[in-house]
């Protein structure tokens, strides 16, 4: 039982670069999301989606694309890295309609942007 | 927008009590969970409280809801060396919001276990 996997574990970008971060889970959720975690700061929702077809910004979308055309993957793009894109990484699923299921976290991705 | 503040660092002696605690700004609030993050991993759901309660209790860790005050706490009792790690507070409107399970994360808190 996988859960939720994400890849790579680790990145090295240079300023102006693109890449596709990875996230799939095999538990049959319609809601997932994207995270980052910075020090200090907590978790920041920067996309979600309720289901397949259907995303939607969070707090933090700038810089960011997302698509599902899966129920099972959810990646995230970054369409021209910049330092400031430096930071961990957490895709997390969930049950939808949810509220008060678990949300299952990835290990994240560790990004750095030089 | 709805907030949520947790101090950054909590220090205890292996044994004693932890009590960790968080202030939200969303009276709208209906879930609140504490979720526990061990170095290099992701999040892991420790429980949650719906907010019409003001306890939950499951083995060694006990909620308190102070909904009045939007005040949540997680103790943690007889705090081992393995109960360290960042414990995040985050709360979700459930459905009402209309985005799923749309959950907004505290800060975290750092919790170290001394022996």
């Amino acid at each position: 039982n996988a859960g939720v996997t994400q890849t790579p574990k680790f990145q090295v970008l240079k300023t102006g670069q693109s890449m596709t971060l990875q996230c799939a889970q095999d538990m049959n959720h319609e809601y997932m999301s994207w995270y980052r975690q910075d020090p200090g700061m907590g978790l920041r929702l920067i996309h979600y989606s309720v289901g397949a077809g259907i995303t939607d910004q969070g707090e933090v979308p700038n810089g960011y694309n997302v698509s599902r055309s899966t129920t099972e993957d959810f990646p995230l793009r970054l369409l021209s890295a910049a330092p400031s894109q430096t930071s961990v990484y957490f895709c997390a699923s969930s049950d939808f309609p949810g509220g008060g299921t678990e949300a299952f976290f990835g290990q994240g991705t560790r990004l750095t942007v030089v | 927008g709805e907030d949520v503040e947790q101090s950054l660092f909590l220090s205890v002696r292996e044994g004693d009590s932890s009590v960790i605690n968080c202030t939200y700004t969303d009276s709208s609030s209906t879930y609140l969970y504490w979720y526990k993050q061990e170095p290099g991993a992701g999040l892991q759901l420790l429980t949650y409280i719906f907010s019409n309660m003001d306890m939950k209790q499951d083995q060694r860790l006990t909620v308190l809801l102070n909904k009045k005050d939007k005040h949540l706490s997680l103790r943690i009792a007889d705090t081992q060396t393995g109960d360290s790690a960042i414990y995040f507070c985050a709360e979700s409107r459930g459905i009402l919001t209309g985005g799923g399970n749309k959950l907004t994360f505290g800060t975290g808190t750092q919790l170290k276990v001394e022996l």
